[in-house]
């Protein structure tokens, strides 16, 4: 079946502009998660929804930084006057129990 | 927070040879998965094993929960094997994965 798809792929910004990274996780999961991978590091943890709840995001670096997963599906992950280090990968992840499956992955670099 | 280290941190390997990779955690946990990042960055399921031990063709995986370790193996390796492994768990009831900072694998022809 169909696993977890991210969109864009790639995102070039100019640093101070808005960025919306957007998540489809596998139909019927119920958890989604956010994840940030600097390059030669593993995927730190940013915020977790249940349903539309979001449960945690104590990950989040800045307010800048806002998810959201308004109909319990899919989920955009949006960043504000982006910085320089913002420039990472963004993992989605969903689970319907306890193992996490994760997406492709959006790369956004801000200039 | 749980602390995940894993060793070594790069691997070089000859085709055919096989591997043990390491991930050791700080508390126990309520789960445990290895990845494989590709090289266009994917991370694929390798193993979800809070305990015990699984095996899918040349890998297998074996977690000691009490010892707080887990052993991933790697055996007549491939060139396509190359990649990152990770390994990640989160402790009690909370969800977020904490990951290690992966083992960079390279398996030359």
């Amino acid at each position: 079946g169909a696993g977890v798809s991210q969109s864009p792929r790639y995102k070039v910004a100019k640093r101070g502009q808005d960025v919306a990274l957007r998540c489809d996780p596998i139909s019927g999961h119920v958890s989604l998660f956010w994840y940030q991978q600097a390059l030669g590091q593993g995927p730190e943890f940013l915020t977790y929804f249940q349903n539309e709840a979001q449960l945690d995001k104590s990950g989040l670096p800045s307010d800048r930084f806002f998810a959201e997963r308004p109909e319990g599906s899919v989920s955009t992950l949006k960043i504000q006057r982006t910085q320089q280090e913002d420039s990472a990968v963004y993992l989605c992840a969903s689970s319907l129990a306890r193992e996490q499956y994760f997406g492709p992955g959006t790369r956004l670099t801000v200039t | 927070g749980i602390q995940v280290e894993q060793s070594p941190p790069d691997l070089i390997l000859q085709e055919g040879a096989n591997s043990t990779l390491r991930c050791n955690f700080s508390d126990s946990v309520n789960n445990l998965q290895w990845f494989h990042q590709n090289p266009w960055g994917q991370l694929i399921n390798l193993f979800y094993i809070p305990s015990g031990t699984k095996q899918n063709g040349r890998l297998s995986a074996t977690t000691v929960a009490t010892e707080r370790y887990s052993l991933l193996y790697i055996s007549s390796s491939q060139t396509t094997d190359s990649g990152v492994y990770f390994c990640a768990v989160y402790p009690g009831a909370n969800s977020k994965l904490t990951f290690g900072k992966g083992i960079t694998l390279s398996v030359r022809p």
